[in-house]
């Protein structure tokens, strides 16, 4: 089945410390793996892809994201975290779906990175 | 460029209702799809798309109903209201599924 798993729900951290918020998938076939950010009572903006190419890829706001397949991660990263950063964020990957032949977004459940001051 | 519009953003409805919510894009996407956003539940695929015509069951499909009659627009009925459908619903549209997804700003549902 194809997924994406977020293990943590809430990730802490001190403005000014690098932050990692994890993500994990299962896919058949060559991942197209997203990160999307999500500010209170609003839509989802789109951070970053990794679709093929290095393995570091760079997005929005300096953050990045390294895609690790022997792990299947797609782990994001920042080197210094800011207030401002506080936010829900997404991972996920683009599924082959079900009975026609295209492909919609999974998402996995979010995970609520906290910077304090 | 106004991207992907949802209509209402706000609604409250009684037990057994029915009403459509409206989603519009006009990036000329290929692609459209509609997600519900629940606490701890990051958000589900209910419908998608793949072009004017084509449209197909996600992971949370009962209670819901779409069409896709122009490139341009993809509604979500709810054909009789429960409360389990109060959620957040947005609609999202990309171009081939490649690139990102570009999501409209939400309807928040109460269904009392």
């Amino acid at each position: 089945a194809q997924s994406v798993a977020q293990p943590e729900d809430q990730v802490n951290v001190a403005e000014g410390n690098p932050l990692t918020v994890k993500c994990t998938y299962s896919v058949s076939g060559n991942p197209y793996l997203f990160w999307y950010v999500q500010y209170p009572n609003r839509g989802l903006q789109f951070l970053l892809k990794y679709i093929t190419g290095d393995n570091l890829v760079k997005g929005s706001y300096g953050f990045e994201a390294e895609f690790n397949k022997s792990q299947t991660s797609f782990h994001l990263k920042k080197p210094s975290a800011l207030v401002s950063d506080s936010a829900l964020y997404f991972c996920a990957v683009r599924a082959a779906l079900y009975n026609q032949a295209g492909t919609a977004l999974i998402f996995g459940k979010g995970t609520t990175l906290s910077v304090s001051s | 460029n106004a991207g992907v519009t949802q209509t209402p953003k706000f609604q409250v409805l009684k037990t057994g209702q029915s009403m459509t919510l409206q989603c519009a894009q006009d990036m000329n996407h290929e692609y459209m799809s509609w997600y519900r956003q629940d606490p701890g539940m990051g958000l589900r695929l209910i419908h998608y798309s793949v072009g004017a015509g084509i449209t197909d069951q996600g992971e949370v499909p009962n209670g819901y109903n779409v069409s896709r009659s122009t490139t341009e627009d993809f509604p979500l009925r709810l054909l009789s209201a429960a409360p389990s459908q109060t959620s957040v619903y947005f609609c999202a549209s990309s171009q081939d599924g490649s690139g990102g997804y570009t999501f409209g700003s939400g309807t928040r549902l109460t269904v009392v």
